[in-house]
């Protein structure tokens, strides 16, 4: 399983545009990048996967480089909701996701 | 809207005690997850299900067992529980067909075991 590292924390002002980094260096060719976002005494929740380039829904962007050793989670005019722990995760079969520690972003008002 | 409904939210068990995790899904998902969250470890896989009476060990089975009796229904037991075993306890469900590998999880259960 490809292994991700992302920072651990993170601090942004409401309405400033967000990108976490991930990298995963070991990552195959069969392999998507998956996002998911986890508010306090939740569970996770899917965000956003991409296999290379861009890929754009209604919550956020994922930019992938063609090397894909890297990926860029893009949240745009953050507002104090989106203070959260973002996850990084490589999938590289159809039923094992290996959550690593996350990002815990923190949004100051 | 994918529910995935666990039985307790909280629950407090003592040393020994055989510990049943209860785990509901809505949408007819073939596969079903258990995780654990763990300060600073992230969440690690357990075990998980890909069809009724299947089961695979995750990552950090030892202590642990799980039955799939039912397709909506993914139990985890923990035949003798200990201290280590603390932990908040994440169910989640996934569509085997889906083009993405997108988990619906379940609120948790923060289980504390003295």
């Amino acid at each position: 399983l490809a292994k991700t590292t992302q920072p651990i924390s993170m601090d942004s002002y409401e309405g400033q545009e967000v990108n976490i980094t991930c990298s995963h260096n070991n990552i195959a060719t069969n392999d998507y990048i998956t996002w998911y976002q986890q508010f306090p005494s939740q569970g996770p929740r899917f965000i956003i996967q991409g296999y290379k380039t861009k890929v754009t829904n209604e919550v956020a962007s994922l930019f992938i480089p063609a090397d894909r050793k890297s990926s860029t989670l893009s949240l745009p005019r953050v507002s104090l909701s989106d203070t959260a722990v973002y996850y990084c995760l490589v999938v590289a079969g159809s039923y094992q996701l290996t959550f690593g520690k996350g990002t815990k972003l923190s949004v100051i008002p | 809207d994918v529910k995935v409904t666990q039985s307790s939210r909280y629950l407090v068990k003592r040393t020994g005690e055989k510990v049943f995790l209860e785990c509901v899904q809505d949408m007819d998902h073939e596969n079903m997850f258990w995780y654990r969250q763990d300060p600073g470890l992230g969440l690690r896989l357990i075990y998980f299900s890909y069809d009724v009476k299947m089961k695979e060990k995750g990552d950090i089975p030892e202590g642990y067992s799980v039955s799939r009796e039912k397709k909506e229904r993914f139990s985890l037991i923990l035949e003798s529980a200990s201290t280590n075993q603390t932990s908040m306890y994440l169910c989640a469900s996934r569509s085997s067909t889906s083009s993405y590998n997108e988990q619906f999880f379940g609120p948790g259960t923060r289980l504390t075991v003295l």
